[in-house]
Formats: C-alpha cells, structure tokens, sequence
C-alpha cells in the first residue's frame, strides 16, 4: 500500500457543511494527488501536489481547496457540501522506479444529505 | 495524454489465460503504456508498464505490437481474485504526472 493512509474511511454529513479529508504518507514522497470515483466510472483527478505548498488544479476541481504544508499530509477540504460531491475519494502519490508509478490509498467514501 | 479504447467486459474461466486488449492509436514516442486494475472499492494497483518492448512480472505480462499502437495484459492464469476492472493508460513520462482514467474493462473470471 506504500505506506499511505486515509481519514476518515466514511464520512456521512450534510449539504452545506465543510469537509476535511486527509492523506497521510509515511515516505516522503513529493508527488500526491486526489481523485474522485463516481459509480460506474474511472477515477477523475481533483488537484494535485509537487511539493510542499505547491498544489494545481485537475479536470474536477470546482468546489474543493487543498492544503500542502508538511510533505507527509495532503487534504482536500469542501468548502461547503453538495449532494454531486457524495462519492469515493481516493489519494495516491507517485513513486520513482523508472518511470513513475502511481499507488492509491484505500479510499474514502463520503455521502453528502 | 493518448486516448485510450478497451472492451467495457471480458470473461474468462479461472486457470486460464486472459486476454485483455487496448487501443491506442494516437500514442507519441515518448509515452508509455500503463496497466492498473482495480477490485470493487479497493484503490487501482498498479501492474505492469512499458515502452516499447515486451514487459513480464510476477502479475502479468504486457505485450505492445510493433507499431505501438495496440497491447495487450496477459494474465497467465487467472483466478477468481483477478476479478476487477482493468484500466489501460497511456501517458508521457514527465515527472509525477497524473493518470487519466477511462472505462476499463470489467474483467469476470468464473469458476
């Protein structure tokens, strides 16, 4: 799993609250990405990280921020909830073995009501 | 990033070899080809990568034609837990860049 972990793992909350998830790794890697799984689809990538305090947008970055202040940590935060955000949230961090491989974390699933 | 074209489902029966195609026709010289699958509600797990040439690891094997512009994932003998759908990117090597998903195949290995 190379060392990465996701909190919460489920998150039920309501329209309109702000929400933080976080992605935590254990090896220092400088690359982290979020993505989002909707049922039925591919993985569509969010925002994403080259370092610390270095992030950029993804194709589906409208209604969620990111923060990068340590390099073992990576959130995505909703500012404010709607019902299309109720999906699975997957982080992962790319690894150098000629070329780079991407690994994922387990994954969090959030419902939005 | 290449566009990618699979078959949206495969069958197979467990102990068998599956075969699992990818189009991409548009592919640059300086893209790779990458196998990542994904297990219902587990995270996509990397498989197997390559350039040009023919790739083999403890997971797979990938074989891409000469022109480039097709592979194909072969599992030698697949079990029930090969079950999952299998995503064929293509993309350059620039440093971290990101995966761009499509469909995959849904893979069914029966018993």
């Amino acid at each position: 799993d190379a060392g990465i972990t996701q909190s919460p793992r489920h998150k039920v909350t309501e329209t309109g609250t702000p929400v933080t998830l976080r992605c935590h790794q254990t090896e220092n890697h400088r690359y982290m990405y979020w993505y989002r799984q909707d049922p039925g689809h591919g993985l569509r990538l969010i925002h994403y990280s080259y370092g610390v305090k270095d992030t950029d947008k993804g194709e589906v970055s409208d209604g969620y921020s990111v923060s990068r202040s340590k390099t073992e940590d990576f959130l995505l935060t909703l500012e404010s909830a709607t019902s299309s955000q109720t999906s699975v949230y997957f982080c992962a961090i790319s690894v150098w073995t000629g070329p780079y491989e991407q690994y994922f974390g387990p994954g969090t699933r959030l419902t939005v009501t | 990033d290449a566009k990618t074209t699979q078959p949206t489902s495969m069958d197979c029966a467990e102990g068998r070899a599956a075969n699992l195609p990818c189009n991409h026709s548009t592919i640059s010289g300086n893209e790779y080809v990458y196998w990542y699958r994904q297990i219902h509600s587990q995270g996509p797990q990397y498989i197997i990568h390559g350039l040009k040439n023919n790739e083999t690891n403890e997971m797979a094997s990938l074989i891409i034609t000469e022109d480039r512009k097709s592979s194909t994932l072969i599992l030698p003998h697949a079990t029930l837990r090969d079950t999952a759908v299998y995503y064929c990117i293509v993309r350059e090597e620039t440093s971290g860049s990101r995966l761009t998903f499509g469909e995959g195949t849904q893979l069914t290995v029966n018993p």
